[in-house]
């Protein structure tokens, strides 16, 4: 089946860095990629869907300036938190958009841990 | 009130019970979905249903449009089905949206 790759899947950093996540389909082309926000014990939220070539859609309470999608390609997305502070500590996961009627992939996710 | 709500919110069993989760949703809803979170995170889609009844394995899910209603059900339960099961649903005014439930951690001791 496809596979959705992330990386890294886990990084510390100090407040004031920006980190860069990067997810790629490894199997399929993913014209959409959805990335999601997942604080402990909290459902998934969705931040922001990006379109292969286009600029990316941000829900309501995201920061487009902060969060910085990336989707150049049909098989990577990357997502840019910049400067960095602790309250962006959070599990990050990408998921391309449904290839088909049964199936939805997500990615294996990526733990950031804000100093 | 959230648009999707599960329950219950934690599970115990021992190996072998019946388990039953279940979810309610109040939006109009092109389709559901069952997820299985592990531990160190990742999500795997068990289910995508938009009506009636699927089987795989020991996992069964229905759905009641109608009554706006999802279950799914454990059956022969076994510690390595210890996971966060999440419902999410897409819906009709944006079908490729995704919203989650909160979630059920369920817990199936030897």
């Amino acid at each position: 089946g496809a596979v959705v790759s992330q990386h890294p899947s886990r990084v510390i950093c100090k407040s004031g860095t920006s980190v860069k996540i990067e997810c790629r389909s490894l199997d399929f082309q993913a014209t959409t990629m959805f990335w999601y926000r997942q604080f402990p014990k909290q459902s998934l939220m969705l931040m922001a869907t990006s379109n292969e070539g286009s600029k990316a859609t941000y829900e309501q309470g995201v920061e487009k300036d902060k969060f910085l999608i990336n989707h150049a390609s049909l098989t990577l997305s990357t997502l840019t938190v910049t400067s960095a502070h602790p309250e962006d500590s959070s599990f990050y996961i990408c998921s391309p958009g449904r290839d088909g009627p049964d199936t939805q992939y997500f990615g294996p996710g990526t733990r950031l841990t804000v100093l | 009130k959230n648009e999707v709500e599960q329950s219950p919110q934690n599970l115990t069993a021992q190996e072998g019970e019946f388990i039953t989760i279940n979810c309610s949703y109040s939006v109009g809803i092109s389709a559901l979905h069952w997820l299985q979170q592990h531990p160190g995170g990742g999500i795997v889609s068990l289910f995508m249903l938009s009506s009636g009844k699927k089987k795989h394995g020991r996992l069964i899910a229905t759905i009641n449009i109608q009554e706006k209603h999802s279950s799914l059900h454990i059956t022969a339960s076994h510690p390595r089905d210890s996971a966060v099961y999440i419902c999410a649903v897409s819906p009709s005014y944006n079908t490729d949206k995704l919203i989650f439930g909160t979630g059920t951690r369920l817990q199936v001791f030897p």
